[in-house]
């Protein structure tokens, strides 16, 4: 089946540093998301990409639709101490067919 | 806009035991996609509906089921639980009209004991 690969399952970086995550299939998809999720609660959808090459930010995060349209990544640029949480890239095939999703990466922010 | 409310926040239930999850989702979203979170699997989808039919499924045991209401709102049941069935099951809202943007819930905490 499609599956997202998202590494590593943890990262932990000093606060004000630039962080990017990637995300990799060897499926093709028509979108790509990036969503958070903090401790207790469901995931924020951050950034939807619908166009292969389409770049988007969101004020400091940056993400891109992979060309091949098989991969996205995410950019947090200055981070800060609420960045922390489970960053997850989602992805869908079709109009109206169901998400999938990466298995998470977890970012730990040092003050 | 009120988000989307999941209710109950926590269950505990037995092994053997059914279980049913609600899920109201936000004003006009006709979509109602359920998913379940476990540590090792991450994000699983189970279903979703739309207008209370259900109009995608995953690839879990038919002990997973659910339904929608004609106000939009849905339920999730699991009949005879495992101990594996121990997950966060979380709900999300959507348009139901593409582009993947989907809207998620705070989720129920399930254990089986």
């Amino acid at each position: 089946g499609q599956q997202l690969n998202q590494s590593p399952q943890s990262m932990f970086i000093q606060e004000g540093e630039d962080v990017s995550m990637n995300c990799t299939s060897s499926s093709i998809f028509n979108t790509w998301l990036w969503y958070k999720q903090d401790p207790g609660e469901g995931p924020v959808l951050l950034i939807a990409l619908y166009k292969a090459g389409e770049l988007t930010s969101n004020g400091r995060l940056t993400a891109q639709f992979g060309i091949t349209r098989k991969d996205s990544f995410l950019n947090i640029s200055a981070s800060i101490p609420s960045d922390v949480g489970i960053y997850f890239c989602a992805a869908e095939s079709g109009a109206n067919s169901k998400l999938t999703f990466g298995k998470g990466i977890t970012l730990s922010v040092r003050p | 806009k009120a988000g989307v409310t999941q209710t109950p926040r926590y269950l505990i239930k037995t092994r053997g035991q059914q279980v049913t999850l609600s899920c109201s989702p936000i004003s006009g979203h006709r979509s109602v996609s359920w998913y379940q979170q476990t540590p090792g699997q991450g994000l699983q989808f189970l279903f979703e509906y739309f207008s209370e039919t259900q109009r995608n499924k995953g690839n879990f045991p038919g002990r997973f089921s659910g339904r929608q209401f004609s106000n939009s709102r849905s339920e999730m049941n699991v009949s005879t639980l495992e101990l594996g069935d121990s997950a966060l099951y979380l709900c999300a809202s959507s348009p139901g009209t593409g582009g993947g943007k989907l809207f998620f819930g705070s989720g129920t905490q399930l254990s089986v004991l």
